[in-house]
C-alpha cells in the first residue's frame, strides 16, 4: 500500500523567512512519482512539483526547491524568502504508475502561515 | 488553454437527497479523476476515468458513482445523501501517455448535507 506522512501540521513564519516543508512516502513500487500542491483558502488544489523515482537530481525554481532522497523515501520541499502570498496549505502526493491509472494518494496536508 | 471547470461551485442538499456534480477537463486531457476532502479524513480518491471506462476505484461505498462522456466530461452522482458526505469534491484532469502525469485541478464543488 502507498502511503504519504507529511509530521508538521501547522506552521507558522515571519515574512522572508525560509520554510521548509517534510514529506515521507511509502510505496513498494519502483517507478513512481511524488508531487507537491498548494491549497489556498480558495480551496482550488494548485500544482507545484513533481518528481520521478528514477531521477533524484534535486532542483531549484524560483523560491522553490526541494530534496528528494530515496534512500530515506523523503520528498522535502523548500520556499526561500517567504512571502503572505505563500500562506496555504500544502499537500505532498504520490503517485505509482500501475498500468498508467491515475490515482493520488495525498498526505494530511501542511498549513503554513506566513505573517508580515 | 482553460483549466477544469466545475459545477455547481456550492450546493446544499438534505439527507436521502441525490447530487450530481460536473467535471469539464482540461482541453485535450482525457483522463478525470474525483477526489474527496474532509476535514477529518483528508483528501480521499474516488475514482478515475479514461475514455469513458473507469480505470481505478477508490474505498468508498456504491452510492458514489461517476461517468464519463465521449468528450472527456466526467459527472459523479452521489445517491441517498448522508451526513457525512458533506465536503469538498475536487475534480483533476490529466493526459497520461506513458506512466503518471501530473493532475491539474479544478476549484471544487462544496457539497453541504442537512
Amino acid at each position: 500500500a502507498q502511503k504519504v506522512t507529511q509530521a508538521q501540521t501547522e506552521i507558522s513564519v515571519v515574512e522572508k523567512e525560509d520554510v521548509t516543508l517534510d514529506c515521507v512516502y511509502e510505496t513498494r513500487d519502483t517507478t513512481y512519482y511524488l508531487f507537491w500542491y498548494k491549497q489556498p483558502p480558495s480551496g482550488e488544489l494548485v500544482f507545484l512539483i513533481r518528481r520521478n523515482s528514477f531521477d533524484e537530481q534535486n532542483e531549484i525554481s524560483g523560491r522553490y526547491s526541494w530534496n528528494f532522497q530515496k534512500s530515506t523515501s523523503s520528498f522535502n520541499f523548500t520556499i526561500t524568502a517567504s512571502q503572505v502570498v505563500d500562506s496555504a496549505v500544502y499537500f505532498c502526493a504520490l503517485s505509482a504508475a500501475q498500468g498508467g491509472s491515475e490515482k493520488l494518494v495525498f498526505g494530511k496536508g501542511m498549513k503554513l502561515t506566513v505573517n508580515p | 488553454k482553460a483549466g477544469v471547470t466545475q459545477t455547481p461551485r456550492y450546493l446544499i442538499k438534505t439527507r436521502g437527497q441525490q447530487v450530481t456534480l460536473s467535471c469539464s477537463p482540461i482541453s485535450g486531457h482525457r483522463s478525470v479523476s474525483w477526489y474527496q476532502q474532509t476535514p477529518g479524513q483528508g483528501l480521499q480518491f474516488l475514482f478515475e476515468y479514461f475514455s469513458e471506462t473507469q480505470r481505478n476505484k477508490g474505498n468508498f461505498p456504491g452510492r458514489f458513482s461517476g461517468r464519463q462522456f465521449s468528450n472527456s466530461r466526467s459527472e459523479m452522482n452521489v445517491s441517498t445523501l448522508e451526513l457525512g458526505d458533506s465536503a469538498l469534491y475536487l475534480c483533476a484532469s490529466s493526459s497520461p501517455l506513458v506512466g503518471t502525469d501530473t493532475q491539474y485541478f479544478g476549484p471544487g464543488t462544496r457539497l453541504t448535507v442537512l
